[in-house]
């Protein structure tokens, strides 16, 4: 079983539309959760942290179950420029430094 | 105002011929990373930096070294580039200071994209 597993995707919705994604993490001392958002060809960026308590950034919200090790994100208000892949991330409970990456789930926004 | 630079951002090469990618930083982060990204998979951690101590990830193969002279700079040495090894190779920065037992955000530079005739 993988560290995190995430659906790969892709989700194809058109613009306006409310996409969710789950990713499920196999360490339930895992203490640090974020989801990043990756462009073709182009770099992991942080998109927001994960806290126990959920948050919103935007028409972005996070949030964490920790019963069932769990997190998701949902986004309303699809744009086209949300099109990415949107990668689950864990903090490897062996040292706080590293951490540990899903494959990500693809979206692509359509017109 | 680029955080993490990485340079070159496209390295051709040859098979067997050894490269070197680099890596800057100006956050003045003391955890430097680099991983490994094939396409459609996720970044793999092949070892990182907290300040001078050089921290291996046990399945890195060693054909892969790293260096790290000051805080600043980390660099990536490929000795004997297979046809395998072609991947996007990131650099990464973080703070040191630990959230209670969590993690700190990575902050990634733009990536080295590494192709092997």
């Amino acid at each position: 079983r993988k560290e995190v597993e995430q659906d790969p995707g892709p989700f194809n919705v058109p613009e306006g539309a409310t996409v969710a994604f789950n990713c499920t993490y196999s360490n339930s001392a895992s203490q640090s959760f974020f989801w990043y958002r990756q462009d073709c060809r182009k770099e992991p960026k942080l998109l927001m942290s994960v806290y126990s308590s959920g948050n919103e950034d935007g028409r972005f919200t996070a949030q964490l179950n920790r019963a069932s090790q769990y997190i998701s994100l949902l986004i309303r208000d699809s744009k086209l420029s949300d099109s990415a892949t949107y990668l689950c991330v864990v903090n490897r409970v062996d040292s706080s430094y590293k951490l540990i990456f899903g494959s990500g789930t693809r979206l692509l926004v359509r017109p | 105002d680029a955080m993490v630079i990485q340079n070159p951002r496209y390295q051709v090469t040859q098979f067997g011929k050894p490269v070197t990618l680099s890596c800057s930083q100006t956050l003045n982060h003391n955890v430097m990373y680099w991983y490994q990204q094939k396409s459609s998979q996720a970044p793999k951690l092949l070892f990182h930096y907290y300040d001078k101590d050089f921290n291996n990830e046990a399945d890195t193969p060693d054909n892969f070294q790293s260096r790290r002279p000051n805080t600043s700079f980390c660099f990536l040495d490929i000795r004997s580039p297979g046809l395998g090894d072609a991947a996007m190779y990131l650099c990464a920065t973080s703070r040191s200071a630990q959230l209670a037992g969590g993690s700190d955000t990575q902050y990634f530079g733009p990536g080295t994209r590494l192709t092997v005739l």
